[in-house]
């Protein structure tokens, strides 16, 4: 098993440009989940899919960020346009998940790095 | 909502000692996971631990193992005969079942040989 894979690994990009990040779940996960790593604010939920339908997007900073998840096998979140403070760690994880019974052990991806000058 | 919090930012043990990283969360589920994330430099989280809220024995996995404590709200993680490779960020983290994981800020644990 591959793991959870994500592309790129490491971004760097200008202020006002597009990014956008790409993430692989592991085969046969249902829930698929965008996070965001800072040294101010921690790990940060932005967005959660299951069954590829977006299901919280509350954690979506701002309207910059959008979250697609056309299949079960491939989930992208873009940035548009970028700015300085996106800079981050972002994180993809997959679940098998069954909400309101057991726990659902999330498998986290490499992360990509984002740095906007 | 539910809240996770992790009081110790930086920790610090010497090779071989043992040392405990302290956890408190906020809940009104009854039945809940609880979990101890680590993350290396190479920034892959890997589960450590985990606990479910309706066991009382508390959790082991070889050097780690957790101080589970239900109507305390505490999930602290012991870490003993550490070694080099245990530096990292230590996470926890809470799982109603019901939403996503809550992760507490972290803790830095450095191991000094």
């Amino acid at each position: 098993d591959a793991g959870v894979i994500q592309s790129p690994r490491h971004e760097v990009t200008e202020m006002g440009q597009e990014v956008t990040l790409r993430c692989k779940p592991i085969s046969g996960h249902n829930s698929l989940f965008w996070y965001r790593q800072t040294m101010m604010r921690g790990l940060e939920l932005l967005i959660y899919f299951n069954n590829n339908v977006p299901i919280d997007d509350s954690g979506m900073p701002e309207d910059r960020f959008s979250a697609k998840m056309p299949n079960a096998s491939f989930s992208t979140l873009k940035i548009q346009p970028s700015e300085p403070r996106d800079s981050a760690v972002y994180f993809c994880a997959s679940s098998c998940t069954t909400f309101g019974t057991s726990y659902n052990e999330q498998f986290f991806g490499p992360g990509t790095r984002l740095t906007v000058l | 909502a539910q809240t996770v919090t992790q009081s110790q930012p930086e920790m610090s043990v010497q090779e071989a000692e043992t040392v405990t990283l302290s956890c408190t969360y906020d809940t009104s589920e009854s039945d809940y996971y609880l979990f101890w994330y680590k993350q290396p430099p190479s920034r892959q989280m890997i589960l450590v631990i985990r606990q479910e809220a309706y066991k009382q024995q508390n959790a082991t996995e070889n050097r780690f193992s957790v101080n589970f404590q239900k109507a305390a709200k505490s999930f602290s993680l012991k870490i003993s005969d550490s070694q080099l490779g245990d530096a990292a960020m230590y996470f926890c983290a809470f799982d109603s079942g019901n939403t996503p994981l809550v992760f507490g800020k972290g803790t830095r644990l450095s191991v000094i040989a």
